[in-house]
């Protein structure tokens, strides 16, 4: 079974440019996540889709982050535009459904690695 | 809301010595927990996991945590490391509750196995 594809996997970028990243979850997976990992912390969620639909997007920085899923299966997540304090790993993940019932486990894909200049 | 905490950022050990990874969790709900371990310049891998049924769960690559509700713990524990287990391992959680669910990490603990 194919994981999680993301892409690019490195990227620098100067500050006040724009970035875009591109997941592709497994198949058949109904749930996708966006996780920021700042170097030396945990991921924190950014954006959260169930198929088509947002279920939760509390902590996207709405001034400079989008994401979108379009057709309900890959997706992308733009910067525009870019801060010094943006520089960290983009990880996308996926899950059949609700987290925690049977089965239902979260998977990763490598990350995309974002270094702002 | 539901945070964790790993009470240590580092570990380093010698190979063949045991190893205990310390996570605590605070929650007002019931809680499923992950172990996830992320090797250098690769993705999260899920370790192993506590959903409900025996407090002592078991991973393939002879890691076991135990999920301890009045301590609201869930150690990470191997009698005997290898170099290859050298990584850095996250604890997390995630709500009972009904509606779409999420997983809640810690800062993360790296294990640092020495020769």
């Amino acid at each position: 079974e194919a994981g999680v594809a993301q892409s690019p996997r490195y990227k620098i970028i100067e500050k006040r440019q724009s970035v875009a990243f591109w997941c592709n979850p497994i198949s058949g997976h109904a749930t996708l996540y966006w996780y920021q990992q700042i170097l030396g912390q945990g991921p924190k969620l950014l954006i959260q889709f169930q198929n088509n639909g947002v279920v939760d997007d509390s902590q996207l920085p709405k001034d400079r982050f989008s994401a979108e899923r379009l057709k309900g299966v890959d997706s992308t997540l733009k910067i525009q535009p870019a801060k010094l304090e943006d520089s960290a790993v983009y990880l996308c993940a996926s899950s059949l459904g609700r987290v925690g019932t049977a089965g239902n486990t979260i998977y990763f894909g490598e990350g995309s690695w974002l270094t702002v200049v | 809301a539901q945070s964790v905490t790993q009470l240590d950022s580092q570990v380093p050990v010698f190979e063949e010595a045991p190893v205990e990874l310390r996570c605590n969790y605070s929650s007002s709900v019931s809680v499923y927990l992950f172990w996830y371990v992320q090797y250098p310049n690769q993705g999260l891998q899920l370790l192993l996991k506590y959903l409900s049924g025996s407090t002592l769960v078991e991973s393939i690559n002879g890691f076991e945590a135990e999920f301890n509700k009045s301590q609201t713990s869930f150690h990470l524990r191997k009698p005997s490391v290898h170099i290859s287990d050298t990584a850095e391992y996250f604890c997390a959680v995630t709500p009972f509750s009904g509606g779409y669910n999420k997983l809640i990490f810690g800062a993360g603990t790296r294990l640092a196995v020495h020769p």
